[in-house]
């Protein structure tokens, strides 16, 4: 089945600086690869995601590039902001199943500083 | 407002108790899932229903049921079988995508499991 490897597993930035959160996968076949974002108590929510027939995808401040040769796809925040503090999940699932294939990464817990 | 409401949002329970996590949503979504977080692990998917009166078993069923009797509610029920049931257990929602494959899922706030 699919592995997804995420990394950092914790990141500090200083505010305004960018950040970028790593993901691995190993299933070739995979060609969806969503952001979550999970505030302090509260559950996951979508931010981005990409399919494998795009490089990169950007919505304001946040951007996701997807490199499916060497099968890893990255999460780029840039000017960061405080409310940016959270941990953030990657995922990756085929087209050939639905959610219950879908297999997240480990989490990167970012903190922003003030 | 449309979303997911999971309670309660903190539960103790003592060793060989069975506990039930509510589930329910009002986005008519047909699909939903129940996902367990322990730290430094990423969600695994525990049960998922598809449509009112099935459901299937994810990755980490075991000492886990569910019921699917409304298209609203998904509740589960942690069992005495569960040998390690101590985490956060979140509910999930979504909707038919326009094509195959995965789309987005909607969540709920969590609930965090304790056993004394």
């Amino acid at each position: 089945g699919e592995n997804v490897e995420q990394h950092p597993s914790t990141l500090s930035v200083q505010e305004g600086d960018s950040a970028v959160i790593k993901c691995t996968y190993s299933d070739s076949a995979s060609n969806y690869f969503p952001w979550y974002k999970q505030e302090l108590g509260k559950g996951p929510q979508l931010i981005i995601d990409i399919r494998s027939n795009v490089g990169e995808k950007k919505d304001q401040r946040i951007a996701v590039t997807l490199n499916k040769t060497a099968k890893h796809f990255s999460l780029h925040i840039t000017e960061t902001q405080p409310e940016d503090s959270a941990v953030y999940f990657c995922a990756a699932s085929s087209s050939r199943f639905g959610n219950e294939k879908l297999t997240f990464g480990t989490g990167t817990r970012l903190t922003i500083i003030p | 407002d449309g979303g997911i409401t999971q309670s309660p949002k903190y539960l103790f329970r003592k060793e060989g108790q069975n506990v039930t996590l509510s589930c329910e949503q009002n986005l008519n979504h047909d699909a939903m899932y129940w996902y367990r977080q322990d730290p430094g692990q990423g969600l695994r998917l525990i049960y998922y229903s598809q449509i009112v009166n099935d459901f299937q078993k994810g990755d980490i069923a075991e000492g886990y049921s569910v019921s699917r009797e409304k298209k609203e509610s998904f509740p589960l029920t942690v069992t005495s079988a569960q040998k390690n049931p101590t985490a956060f257990y979140l509910c999930a929602s979504s909707a038919p995508g326009q094509g195959s494959g995965a789309n987005v899922l909607t969540f709920g706030a969590g609930s965090r499991l304790t056993v004394l």
